[in-house]
């Protein structure tokens, strides 16, 4: 069975508005991350939150990790058009490696 | 120098033909990822490795053979592939530490169609 699902599949939103999206997994984590994609290229990485932390910011970016429920959620404020991307949550079992990612959510923000 | 580098970007080949994907960084990192991506799928895992030695195998066919000569190398060697095989090959690499994830750093992709 596949870790880390994500919903919504897709979202529409305007610009100057928040974007919430949400990973859920099955197994025991080390830390779970969530990766960018623009259309068809490579992932980058926006912000890594540990199984022991439940809150983390980074600029517009705020993440939540609830290990109780095991979910995590990504809420973008203020959102541009250039948010308009693909967005991943990632977890990694106890080996580190072993990267699991979940099915992702589209986001377009129109201007 | 934080990029990871791939190439071809494109790559066509057909079903008979033995090709190479090449990926390369220069920031240190010990640890080296394939990963395959279809279109509107999340990455999926092929192989890890970890101090130039295979760490991970997904059970991938053996039409796909990875290579690490060194420590900024991964090479995926391609033979005999087949059409569902088409898809985006991604290269990522991170620090490594057991029992522990890093962030990874991705290379551009190389888009591969097997006809």
């Amino acid at each position: 069975s596949q870790q880390g699902e994500e919903d919504p599949q897709a979202l529409s939103i305007q610009e100057g508005e928040n974007a919430t999206m949400n990973c859920s997994y099955k197994t025991s984590i080390n830390n779970l991350q969530w990766y960018r994609q623009n259309s068809g290229r490579g992932l980058v990485h926006l912000i890594l939150i540990r199984s022991n932390e439940r809150e983390k910011h980074s600029g517009r970016l705020r993440v939540t990790l609830d290990t109780s429920k095991k979910s995590s959620s990504l809420l973008i404020t203020a959102s541009r058009a250039a948010d308009t991307a693909s967005y991943f949550c990632a977890t990694a079992g106890t080996g580190g490696f072993k990267t699991i990612f979940g099915a992702g959510t589209r986001l377009f923000v129109k201007a | 120098d934080t990029e990871v580098t791939q190439t071809p970007k494109h790559l066509v080949m057909g079903m008979t033909n033995k090709k190479s994907l090449k990926c390369e960084q220069h920031m240190g990192h010990r640890a080296m990822y394939w990963y395959k991506q279809k279109a509107k799928k999340p990455p999926e895992l092929m192989f890890v490795y970890s101090y130039e030695k295979l760490s991970i195998n997904e059970s991938v066919p053996s039409r796909f053979s990875p290579e690490c000569p060194n420590s900024s190398l991964l090479n995926l060697h391609l033979h005999a592939l087949q059409p569902e095989d088409s898809a985006l090959y991604l290269c990522a690499s991170s620090l490594p530490k057991t029992g522990e994830s890093y962030e990874q750093y991705f290379g551009p992709g190389t888009r591969l169609t097997v006809t």
